[in-house]
């Protein structure tokens, strides 16, 4: 059970879409369709933005969008705002009861 | 609106055990629809998914800490609780408790703010 793959870092400017990419394998993000996203901001707990690939959870903004190909699943956030400039995890079921989490990504809005 | 509040020391001498409690306000934690779980991050890293307890008492844990952490639930004080044994510094962390939604390896819907915990003589 490794860690998924997510790039350290993304950026746009404001208005703009961005994507970030989690990268797995054929035991969790391929296997599953149990990827969610995380929103966390400096010193605040997570916020879960996406799940279940892409479902929103009520209260998040449909400008996050979730999808799923292969073992990559992706997070796009459009119409980027200030407010987006945050770290993004996803994390995945990897059977056997287990949860594993991507590395995280730091979005910065320009 | 559900709470949810991690409380316990935030220093903890190295060999010996981590020991963190999670309060549930605003809600059930003995419904059938949720789990609770524990996750934690080192400073300045990613996130890491401890294990996560049903309130039945059946509990799932990541392999590698599986031989240390140790999840119970107390539906009669709405508390779910960590234990972790003979800690490292490489245990230092800010812990959070959280629920899951609808599976063990649910979606993380709700997020206590986080303890940090420092393992240091």
């Amino acid at each position: 059970q490794s860690a998924l793959t997510q790039p350290p870092s993304a950026s746009g400017s404001p208005g703009q879409s961005v994507t970030i990419s989690c990268t797995g394998t054929s035991s969790d993000v391929g296997r599953y369709n149990y990827v969610s996203w995380y929103q966390q901001h400096p010193g605040k707990a997570p916020k879960l933005m996406i799940y279940e690939v892409s479902k929103w959870p009520s209260g998040v903004p449909d400008r996050f969008s979730g999808s799923k190909s292969g073992n990559t699943a992706s997070l796009t956030v459009s119409g980027l705002q200030a407010e987006d400039e945050a770290d993004y995890y996803c994390s995945a079921y990897a059977g056997s009861y287990t949860v594993v989490f991507g590395g995280g990504t730091k979005l910065t809005v320009l | 609106q559900l709470r949810l509040q991690e409380s316990g020391p935030g220093l903890v001498k190295p060999s010996e055990t981590l020991s963190l409690t999670c309060t549930v306000s605003g809600g059930s934690i003995s419904s059938s629809t949720y789990f609770w779980g524990w996750i934690r991050q080192p400073p300045g890293k990613g996130l890491e998914w401890i294990g996560t307890v049903y309130y039945t008492g059946a509990t799932y844990y990541n392999p590698p800490l599986n031989s240390r952490a140790t999840i119970s639930v107390d539906t009669s004080k709405t508390q779910f609780s960590l234990r972790l044994s003979s800690v490292t510094a490489a245990d230092t962390a800010v812990y959070y408790c959280a629920r899951l939604l609808g599976a063990a390896w649910g979606p993380l819907d709700y997020w206590g703010q986080g303890t940090l915990v420092t393992v240091s003589s």
